[in-house]
């Protein structure tokens, strides 16, 4: 029973262009949204995160949106770096839970084209 | 300097063995966890340890057995290694329920 998923697996984007990650979640509860990016060989390392009481957050290139009515969040990447490519994960937990509960996507791999 | 550490980074040891997985975290968290990725990439939580007290324990098989010496550390011992134990183990740490730091993985592989 996936409760947040991430349907992408893969996607290729041109440097300098936008690149949006999709994650789609089941969970009503879930209130709290967290994007972790990982390199080969390296554990995740958090990224940008969004609280249920915000629709966008955002921290330089990376902007994260979420639509609670489609229990969907995204995130984008503007303009894309090569530096970017890596697997992007996902993740949600419920009020109260905060990390200690973290429920994760399956991941998108993401790789910029020079 | 690593934040948070895990060794080894790699482990491979034949089936019915024993064996052990170490963390440590300098960020002076007070909940550390143990994290594994399996072959279909999802990352599912294992354990969760606040100031050294089992705070979460997910369906985990018996076999495997946490031990957090003091809050800086969290370490793995699993029992009669199976070959579906083989993943990527991650240790991580987080203060109060903020956002994780997560270690480099431990690639397990069972024989």
């Amino acid at each position: 029973d996936q409760q947040v998923k991430q349907n992408s697996p893969s996607l290729s984007v041109q440097e300098g262009r936008i690149s949006i990650l999709n994650c789609d979640y089941t969970n009503s509860m879930f209130d709290y949204f967290l994007w972790y990016k990982k390199y080969p060989a390296e554990g995740p390392t958090f990224l940008i995160s969004i609280s249920s009481i915000k629709d966008k957050n955002e921290d330089g290139r990376f902007t994260v949106f979420l639509n609670k009515s489609a229990k969907h969040l995204s995130l984008h990447i503007v303009p894309s770096q090569p530096g970017d490519s890596a697997v992007y994960f996902c993740a949600a937990s419920a009020s109260g839970a905060g990390s200690y509960q973290l429920t994760f996507g399956k991941g998108t791999k993401l790789s910029v084209i020079p | 300097d690593t934040a948070v550490s895990q060794t080894p980074k790699y482990l491979v040891t034949q089936m019915g063995n024993d064996k052990s997985i170490k963390c440590e975290q300098n960020l002076g968290h007070d909940t550390m966890y143990w994290y594994k990725q399996d072959s279909k990439k999802f990352l599912k939580i294992m354990f969760s340890y606040n100031n050294k007290e089992l705070i979460i324990n997910e369906t985990v098989p018996n076999r495997f057995s946490p031990k957090s010496p003091d809050k800086a550390h969290l370490n793995l011992h699993i029992n009669s290694l199976e070959l579906g134990d083989s993943a990527v183990y991650f240790c991580a740490s987080s203060q109060q329920g903020e956002k994780l730091f997560f270690g480099s993985g431990t690639q397990l592989s069972v024989l």
